[in-house]
């Protein structure tokens, strides 16, 4: 299996801020990556799908970039909503496997 | 609009059985691979199973095989997952998600339904 690191687990940080999360995989996975963000109570919600690709919706101060086992994801200028989790997941090979996650909090 | 919708959730006793069931809307559901992803109270997310179109080819981790059974009834915009034997480590969230170009994509979740194996 294709195991997932993330990093770093949680940092806080202040409104306004660019916030940049590092996803590794174990082996290269291409850009078979996506990036998930989750609040309390709530369903994970899709970000970024092929490593870089903007989901509908999904408002352009995120983006992803990186390939074969090292990914980042960015968020250009912190607002309180963004204050959450965020996954990466591979879907490179099954299983699907996800990381441990980064908890974004206020500073 | 993509709403997808669990439900079967219950509390069961170890080694006991659940179905539980995804009632898909919004796009064509045929033509997309589905999966399940469960989470755990205060955990990550946790791949579980996914299915293709047709389903005629189906994935499972290996923490599920031989226990979940994952099927879908594209005449009814629905997707299943029968799970026996039962163990207190199933217990979680359960959601289900619609995959796109590529299986793992999974760009649409429910808002999942939780199942407790407890005695």
């Amino acid at each position: 299996d294709i195991q997932m690191t993330q990093s770093p687990s949680s940092l806080s940080a202040s409104v306004g801020d660019r916030v940049t999360i590092t996803c590794r995989a174990s082996q290269g996975i291409s850009n078979s990556l996506a990036w998930f963000q989750q609040k309390p109570g709530k369903a994970p919600k899709s970000l970024i799908y092929a490593a870089s690709s903007l989901q509908s919706g999904v408002p352009s101060k995120f983006s992803g970039s990186g390939s074969g086992t090292d990914f980042t994801l960015t968020i250009s200028s912190l607002q309180p909503e963004d204050f959450a989790t965020y996954y990466c997941q591979q879907y490179n090979s099954y299983p699907f496997t996800f990381g441990p996650g980064t908890k974004v909090d206020i500073k | 609009e993509v709403q997808l919708v669990e439900s079967g959730g219950g509390l069961v006793q170890p080694g006991g059985s659940l179905r539980l069931s995804c009632a898909a809307s919004g796009f064509t559901f045929s033509t997309y691979p589905m999966s399940w992803v469960r989470q755990a109270p205060g955990k990550g997310p946790e791949w579980v199973s996914a299915i293709s179109g047709s389903g005629g080819s189906i994935y499972y981790a290996d923490s599920v095989k031989g226990r979940f059974t994952m099927s879908r009834d594209n005449s009814k915009n629905s997707l299943f997952l029968q799970m026996n034997s039962l163990r207190a480590e199933d217990s979680a969230l359960y959601y289900c998600a619609k995959g796109g170009l590529y299986a793992g994509d999974l760009g649409y979740w429910g808002q999942g339904t939780l199942v407790t194996v407890s005695s």
